[in-house]
């Protein structure tokens, strides 16, 4: 079965860096999309970043862009996320989810997402 | 941006009874629009896809409907288990943009 498993969860002070993780298994992880969306305490969920599945052409909000960095390891099944100068803002769960379609369909829903991972910025 | 904005906030229903959730597209999504139900301490479960096709696995009682700029997905018998927070997303644009969901609580 599908799992999408993320982890790096953590405290860091605001100006901080973190990397997440997402290891993922059930499926063909270098054909599809995948996602990372976060959600702030009391909030609703916000996309964040994107990338396709041969790992080109990212897409990220405005909220991120310029300071986080999506990537992938298709030979370890593993997307992450780079986090750099981070804000109050920024704490949320965050969490992987996965497009529905293979290659870059264009049709950017989500099927199947992970339990999520805790990113607090606080001094 | 397209802004998608959901009403109600909360929706007190009864079980059994209908629940009728709206989302509102800022410009037309055509019906790129995906719905997904979350639970506390869980991930976001996706339940309607292309406005109106339920996902694999999703209960009859679930319905979507709408194009352009309106949707409502309908929940026709609430069950103890639908009882959760209800996300409309649209894919048509980037960035990819979520309402700010309607909380199903019991009446």
């Amino acid at each position: 079965q599908v799992q999408l498993v993320e982890s790096g969860e953590g405290v860091v002070q605001p100006g901080g860096s973190l990397r997440l993780s997402c290891a993922a298994s059930g499926f063909t992880f270098s054909s599809y999309g995948i996602h990372w969306v976060r959600q702030a305490p009391g909030k609703g969920l916000e996309w964040v970043a994107f990338i396709p599945y041969g790992g080109n052409n990212e897409y990220y909000a405005d909220s991120v862009k310029g300071r986080f960095t999506i990537s992938r390891d298709n030979s370890k099944n593993t997307l992450y996320l780079q986090m750099s100068s981070l804000r109050a803002e920024d704490t949320a769960v965050y969490y992987c989810a996965k497009d529905a379609h293979p290659y870059g369909s264009g049709t950017q829903y989500f099927d199947y997402w992970g339990q999520g991972t805790l990113v607090t910025v606080s001094s | 941006e397209i802004v998608m904005t959901q009403s109600p906030a909360t929706l007190s229903v009864s079980p059994g009874e209908r629940a009728t959730l709206s989302c509102r597209a800022s410009q037309s999504v055509s019906t790129y629009l995906a719905w997904y139900q979350h639970k506390p301490g869980q991930a976001p479960r996706l339940l309607i896809y292309g406005a109106s096709t339920r996902a694999t696995g999703i209960p009859a009682r679930f319905s979507g409907s709408g194009s352009g700029t309106e949707f409502t997905l309908t929940i026709s018998s609430l069950q103890s288990e639908d009882f959760a927070l209800y996300y409309c997303q649209q894919f048509n644009n980037w960035p990819l943009t979520f309402g700010g969901g309607t909380k199903v609580e019991i009446k």
